[in-house]
């Protein structure tokens, strides 16, 4: 089935370490979204990309980092430099003007 | 950076039509209206989207004023499980970065 699989679905990180997350997609979608979202808030929009070998930051990309060495994937590192990482992160993909597909999100949780 | 206004909750009685309401004063006239809906601790949920015309779906309908600077989703038939936050986004053209902007949304309860 076609789809886009977020994984893990959670994720324990030590202060301090970088922390990469996984986003794949087998919809043949060109552009891809990292989102974050807080308890109680709305998506924030972390970093998008809309071919490969080119992204884009969002609102919240200070602490992050992303790749799109493939079209089918969009990974997202967490680094030690962003200060508050505990979050629901979630990833999408979408082809130009039609409905974007959703991952399950990752919970990430700094121990 | 969210282009969209939406009240932050709204109640509904089950079986009762649901109408969501959605300002987008700034919308161009190459963005679509799109609606997500997420059910807590999950991925959003992709419900309808349109241009200029009213829209229909299995899940909801989509009504877009003639100015096209407001929007309603309506459930035509509330149920429990329709309980959750939806959002009302308009979508970037694409050569403007194809940006997927999420405002904060409007939480729907729906009640017995």
């Amino acid at each position: 089935d076609g789809g886009i699989t977020q994984s893990p679905k959670y994720l324990f990180r030590k202060e301090g370490q970088n922390v990469t997350l996984s986003c794949e997609q087998n919809l043949n979608h060109d552009a891809m979204y990292w989102y974050r979202q807080d308890p109680g808030q709305g998506l924030r929009l972390i970093y998008y990309s809309q071919i490969v070998n080119d992204f884009q930051k969002g609102d919240i990309a200070e602490g992050y980092s992303v790749s799109r060495e493939k079209k089918e994937s969009f990974p997202l590192t967490v680094t030690s430099a962003q200060k508050n990482p505990t979050a629901f992160y979630l990833c999408a993909s979408s082809v130009d003007r039609l409905e974007a597909f959703f991952g399950q999100g990752t919970r990430l949780t700094v121990v | 950076d969210a282009k969209t206004t939406q009240p932050p909750s709204m109640d509904c009685a089950e079986g009762r039509a649901a109408n969501l309401p959605c300002n987008h004063s700034t919308i161009s006239g190459n963005e679509y209206v799109y609606w997500y809906r997420q059910i807590h601790s999950q991925g959003p949920q992709y419900i309808i989207h349109g241009l200029k015309n009213n829209e229909t779906n299995e899940m909801a309908s989509l009504i877009i004023t003639e100015d096209r600077k407001s929007s309603t989703l309506i459930l035509p038939h509330a149920t429990l499980r329709d309980t959750a936050v939806y959002y009302c986004i308009v979508r970037l053209l694409y050569n403007q970065g194809g940006k997927l902007i999420f405002g904060q949304g409007t939480e729907l309860s729906v009640k017995p």
